[in-house]
C-alpha cells in the first residue's frame, strides 16, 4: 500500500482536532455506503457503514453523514489521533437482487500532526 | 482471529509464467472478491463469487481466472502474466453478497517483469 497514498487529496489535521473527510458519490440509486481506512502496507479496514434510509450514523469517535440530495458522504473523526493517519475512502453500493455492485472512491490521505 | 489470508505478500515474476495468489477466509463468508489497486484508480474488481461454484466477472477480468471449490478459498490465477498486471491485489469477503462491508486481506504486491 505504500504507493496508494501518492497523488491523493491530503487533509492535514492537528492532533486532538476533529477531522472531516468528504466524498461525492456518483449514483443516486446507491443504497448502501461504507467508509474504509487503509494504513500504509495494509489492506482496507471497514470503519462504518450507512444505509440510504438514514442520514447519520455514529460509531466510536466516528460519524458518517449522508446527504442524498447532493450525493455527498462525509466521515467525521473526533479528537484525531496519530493512529488515524491513513488513506480513507468511501464506497457506494447499488443492490440488485442478491448482489450489490460496489464502487470505491480514490481516497483522501489524512495526516495527523502531533 | 477472524481474517482473510492472502499469500504471498510480495511476488516478482517474469512475463508468461503462470502464478496463483491464494486467498482463504475463516469466517464462513458466502461472498468473496478480488480487487486490484493502482495509484489514481482506486480499487477495481476483478472477479467475485457469490458462493461455492458461483463466480462472475468484475470490471477488469481480462487475464485472470478464479475458482471457488470450497467456501473458504478463492484463488486468483494469472495464466500468462504481463507487465500491465503489476499491481497491488486484495482479496475480500463478506457474510453475504449484499448489505455488508468487506473484510480485506493484507494484499499481494505483484511485479511482472
Amino acid at each position: 500500500g505504500e504507493s496508494v497514498g501518492l497523488h491523493l487529496p491530503t487533509l492535514s489535521v492537528q492532533e486532538g482536532d476533529n477531522s472531516i473527510i468528504n466524498c461525492a458519490y456518483s449514483n443516486s440509486a446507491s443504497d448502501y455506503f461504507i467508509w474504509y481506512k487503509q494504513e500504509s502496507g495494509k489492506g482496507p479496514q471497514f470503519i462504518i457503514d450507512i444505509r440510504s434510509n438514514m442520514d447519520k450514523r455514529q460509531g466510536q469517535r466516528v460519524t458518517v453523514l449522508l446527504n442524498k440530495t447532493v450525493k455527498h458522504l462525509s466521515l467525521q473523526i473526533a479528537a484525531t489521533q496519530p493512529g488515524d493517519s491513513a488513506v480513507y475512502f468511501c464506497a457506494e453500493a447499488l443492490g440488485s437482487g442478491g448482489y450489490q455492485k460496489v464502487t470505491f472512491g480514490i481516497g483522501t490521505k489524512l495526516q495527523v500532526i502531533p | 482471529e477472524a481474517q482473510v489470508t492472502q499469500n504471498p505478500r510480495y511476488l516478482i515474476t517474469v512475463t508468461g509464467k503462470k502464478l496463483t495468489v491464494t486467498c482463504s477466509q475463516n469466517m464462513n463468508h458466502e461472498y468473496m472478491s478480488w480487487y486490484r489497486q493502482d495509484p489514481g484508480l482506486g480499487l477495481r474488481q476483478i472477479y467475485y463469487s457469490m458462493n461455492v461454484e458461483v463466480t462472475d466477472k468484475g470490471d477488469v477480468p481480462e487475464g485472470y481466472k478464479v475458482s471457488r471449490k470450497e467456501k473458504r478459498n478463492f484463488p486468483l490465477i494469472l495464466e500468462s502474466p504481463s507487465p500491465n498486471q503489476t499491481s497491488l491485489y486484495f482479496c475480500a469477503s463478506s457474510l453475504f453478497p449484499r448489505g455488508y462491508g468487506y473484510t480485506f486481506g493484507s494484499g499481494t504486491r505483484l511485479t511482472v517483469v
